[in-house]
């Protein structure tokens, strides 16, 4: 079975504030690709970043970076210094390579970020 | 610019009215895909079509339809049959799958 899960609904922090959102997988493939999309409040996902099963290494990316465990089957994302603009709806998904067609999203961490 | 475009962005339907969401692309992908998006929920992928002529259903295909006859335009079909069709939805499109989606802004369906 093919699952992601982002156990936290909402997280509200004040701005300058360092946040981690978490995401756990579940999947018997060994090929897998995993993504982390932004949907603010416009409504439309805005790609951030992808990571295949092979590769662990950690990304920096300005003031976000992941964390790509395959011990943990997590990938998480952090936020450096968040900002007021990074108020969104955060989307963890899995894609196996039973059928890349298949994205399996995760139900989204709303984050808040108080000026 | 190149990119997805969604219209209408909202629709109301009466119940027992089918609808139809337009979903364009100029991003020359030969992938397009349309989600669905309920309060609270991740994605679910209704259909998706690869190429032109070709579709597959996905997880939630039950009352909806889609066609392929460009490149370009990937419309989807709510009818009657879908029993709670309020929601909102995405279409995407990829060059391959693996690289990600682009998405469009999404269209917001109301049953009234």
């Amino acid at each position: 079975a093919q699952k992601v899960t982002q156990a936290q609904t909402e997280i509200s922090v004040v701005e300058k504030e360092d946040v981690t959102l978490d995401c756990v997988y579940e999947t018997r493939d060994t090929t897998y690709y995993l993504f982390w999309y932004k949907q603010p409040p416009s409504g439309e996902l805005v790609f951030l970043i992808r990571r295949n099963s092979f590769d662990e290494q950690n990304e920096i990316s300005g003031r976000y970076s992941w964390n790509f465990q395959k011990s943990t089957s997590s990938f998480n994302f952090t936020i450096t210094a968040s900002q007021v603009v990074d108020s969104a709806v955060y989307f963890c998904a899995l894609t196996p390579s039973d059928n890349f067609n298949k994205f399996y999203f995760g139900s989204g961490t709303k984050l808040n970020v108080k000026p | 610019d190149g990119g997805i475009t969604q219209s209408p962005k909202y629709l109301f339907r009466k119940e027992g009215q089918n609808v139809t969401l337009s979903c364009e692309q100029n991003l020359n992908h030969d992938a397009m895909y349309w989600y669905r998006q309920d309060p609270g929920q991740g994605l679910r992928l209704i259909y998706y079509s690869q190429i032109v002529n070709d579709f597959q259903k996905g997880d939630i295909a039950e009352g909806y339809s889609v066609s392929r006859e460009k490149k370009e335009s990937f419309p989807l079909t709510v009818t009657s049959a879908q029993k709670n069709p309020t929601a909102f939805y995405l279409c995407a499109s990829s060059i391959t799958a693996t690289y990600g989606y682009t998405f469009g802004s999404g269209t917001r369906l109301t049953v009234v």
